[in-house]
């Protein structure tokens, strides 16, 4: 079945530092694959997304790229802020191969702690 | 509504009490999920409704936990004679049925609080 591997946390960085979250992912079909992000106290929403081989999603200066070749979509920021502190769930909706609409698989999420 | 809605906002309720917790999706969106989230956890997938397909019920954890869907509207999950452990957010989001983008829009929960 399907599955999303990404890095435990919590990761702590200091401000303006460079920040990565891997994710890997097992998928039977063509997946497209997301970062939501919960902020605290808030629900879960989408960050960015990409729906097909070496397509990068884009968002509030973070970034991903869809890597077939090695399953993964890791999540990238240049320069975090303390208004980044939240945790990123890495996801994926596959189509499967009869084209077919499937359930959007979770990751267990990476909280992300910035100080100043 | 604009968005997902669930109710109520928050529950608290005695070990051994049912409980049924309420999930309105968007309009038009098909798919609906369930997910649990325990307290400094990430997402437990509990069930998943697509249109008038069999759900998916292979994340219920119990046969304490069912959920219900007529058709693309409203959901009810049920927990009977709920139990400390069952104490968590439960999260409600759902999906279009369209193109490849299938991101799903999740609701603001319910909080449960089994004492």
């Amino acid at each position: 079945g399907d599955s999303v591997t990404q890095m435990e946390g919590p990761v702590t960085l200091s401000e303006e530092a460079f920040l990565t979250i891997n994710c890997t992912y097992t998928a039977t079909g063509y997946p497209s694959l997301f970062w939501y992000v919960q902020y605290p106290g808030e629900g879960l929403q989408l960050l960015l997304k990409a729906t097909k081989a070496d397509d990068k999603g884009s968002n509030k200066g973070f970034e991903a790229t869809y890597r077939k070749e090695t399953t993964s979509f890791h999540l990238e920021k240049g320069s975090v802020q303390v208004s980044d502190s939240a945790v990123y769930f890495c996801a994926l909706s596959d189509r499967g191969n009869s084209g077919g609409y499937q359930k959007v698989t979770f990751g267990i999420g990476t909280k992300l702690q910035v100080i100043p | 509504g604009a968005g997902v809605s669930q109710s109520p906002s928050n529950k608290v309720t005695e070990k051994g009490k049912d409980v049924e917790l309420r999930c309105d999706p968007i309009s038009g969106h098909t798919a609906l999920y369930w997910y649990r989230q325990r307290l400094g956890q990430g997402l437990e997938f509990l069930i998943y409704f697509q249109g008038n397909s069999a759900p998916d019920k292979s994340g219920l954890p119990s046969d304490r936990f069912s959920a219900e869907r007529t058709g693309e509207s409203v959901s009810t999950l049920t927990i009977q004679r709920t139990q400390q452990e069952d104490s968590a957010v439960y999260l409600c989001a759902s999906s279009p049925f369209r193109g490849m983008d299938t991101e799903a829009f999740f609701g603001q929960g319910t909080r449960l609080t089994v004492v």
